[in-house]
């Protein structure tokens, strides 16, 4: 069955600090996606990737950057954490070339920043 | 750009009454729609997808149909469960995917 991890699973960070959200795939997708949830807003795209080592801004992509180093590995940073940025990131993938248009979740990532 | 609506935040309702949440979207092209269902601290996991081979895609009880015409995808099922109770999005991928805002699903016993 296809399998996106992450880690850390949850995170206290303080603000203006540097945080990293890590998300693993076995699932041989070409597409990962970084969402974050908030109640009342649903989830947000905040980058993508449809290759390794290119990202693409998605619909809330200020005060994060990503980097994809692999198929399998995509990381979401906070240069400077804020306390805005508190609430759950979920990391996804999927392959539309493969016809897998649906979306697999990782279990997420509860971040606070204090 | 694609959108996806939908226009119910909370649905609250009693054990073995029927469910219906609604589903609108707006796309240029003819868009995969899916249905995902999250409970209460858990990731989001697909529920329904629109392309099953021409068969009313079904699952745990409930279904979704494609109504191209009013550009709906509407999940209903015939008797809620208390185990339904969760947060249900509605969205929709052409050439980028789109998610609406959510509709909580409450059911009482």
């Amino acid at each position: 069955e296809a399998a996106v991890t992450q880690s850390p699973r949850s995170k206290v960070a303080v603000t203006g600090g540097k945080v990293t959200l890590s998300c693993h795939q076995t699932n041989n997708h070409d597409y990962m996606y970084w969402y974050r949830q908030d109640t009342g807003h649903g989830l947000r795209l905040i980058h993508y990737s449809y290759v390794a080592d290119s990202t693409e801004k998605g619909d809330i992509p200020d005060g994060y950057k990503a980097s994809r180093p692999s198929q399998e590995n995509f990381s979401l940073i906070l240069e400077l954490a804020s306390l805005s940025q508190t609430a759950v990131y979920f990391c996804a993938s999927s392959d539309p070339g493969q016809g897998v248009y649906e979306q697999y979740f990782g279990p997420g990532t509860r971040l606070t920043v204090l | 750009g694609d959108s996806v609506t939908q226009t119910e935040g909370l649905v609250t309702l009693t054990e073995g009454l029927p469910v219906m949440l609604n589903c609108t979207y707006q796309s240029t092209y003819s868009p995969f729609l899916f249905w995902y269902v999250q409970h209460l601290n858990e990731a989001p996991k697909l529920l329904l997808k629109s392309f099953t081979d021409n068969k009313r895609p079904e699952h745990q009880g409930f279904h979704a149909t494609l109504h191209k015409s009013s550009s709906s995808f509407h999940l209903q099922k015939s008797s809620a469960q208390l185990s339904d109770s969760a947060l249900y999005y509605c969205a929709s991928n052409t050439n980028k995917v789109v998610f609406g805002t959510g509709t909580r699903l409450q059911v009482l016993p």
